[in-house]
């Protein structure tokens, strides 16, 4: 069965980096990419971007450009998210999705990665 | 990219049916056939439970069924019951990115 597993729970001061891992599983991981999603704390879901995991072209969102790089090792079938310059509205949980065939939707998510950001 | 537009909240009692809308504009939910929804438990991961706008995973409920036109999308859940409680959103490719909604939080009462 598909499964995406996230790594553990981070908590890092305003201006380190994090770098979230995203462990795939029970697919050919190069046959989907992975799409990045992160919710605030009571907040909605904001998408972050998405890479190919077939030849690595990313689409980052506007917002995070330059903040945020997104990378695969297909000889593992893990994907990274790397956020850098982190500030305290950055504290969320952070989800790996894979996304579906028609590449217009995710179909299996990851459990989450809570980074916390904190003085 | 804007959010796309939902109620903050629905409420219905078990049995009924309810309609959960999502607005966007012609460059999102009205230019392409790539809306999608998704059920979101307290402390859980969301899951899919539409995609492509009516299309339906394996093992999702029939109850659930998604639908468009113009620039809303909708979900209609029917026969409601207390696990369908939960938040919903929806969400649309764009040219350059993937567009949330607010989400909705469903109540069963």
């Amino acid at each position: 069965q598909v499964q995406l597993v996230q790594s553990g729970a981070e908590v890092k001061k305003p201006g380190a980096s994090v770098k979230v891992s995203c462990k795939a599983s029970g697919y050919t991981f190069t046959s989907y990419g992975i799409s990045w999603v992160r919710q605030a704390p009571g907040q909605g879901l904001e998408w972050m971007g998405w890479i190919s995991s077939y030849n690595g072209n990313t689409n980052y969102a506007q917002h995070l450009q330059g903040r945020v790089t997104m990378t695969t090792d297909t000889s593992t079938s893990t994907a990274y998210m790397e956020l850098r310059s982190l500030r305290s509205d950055d504290t969320a949980v952070y989800y790996c999705a894979r996304v579906g065939y028609s590449g217009g939707y995710v179909d299996y998510w990851g459990q989450g990665t809570l980074v916390t950001v904190s003085s | 990219q804007s959010a796309l537009t939902q109620p903050a909240s629905v409420s219905g009692s078990p049995g009924q049916s309810i309609i959960i809308s999502c607005t966007g504009t012609s460059s999102d939910v009205g230019g392409y056939k790539y809306v999608s929804w998704y059920q979101q438990h307290p402390g859980k991961a969301p899951k899919l439970m539409i995609y492509d706008v009516s299309n339906r995973p394996s093992g999702v409920s029939n109850r659930f069924s998604g639908s468009k036109s113009g620039n809303t999308a909708s979900l209609t859940i029917s026969g409601l019951q207390a696990e369908d409680e939960a938040d919903y959103y929806c969400s649309s490719y764009t040219s350059s990115s993937t567009v949330f909604g607010g989400g909705t939080k469903l109540t069963v009462l």
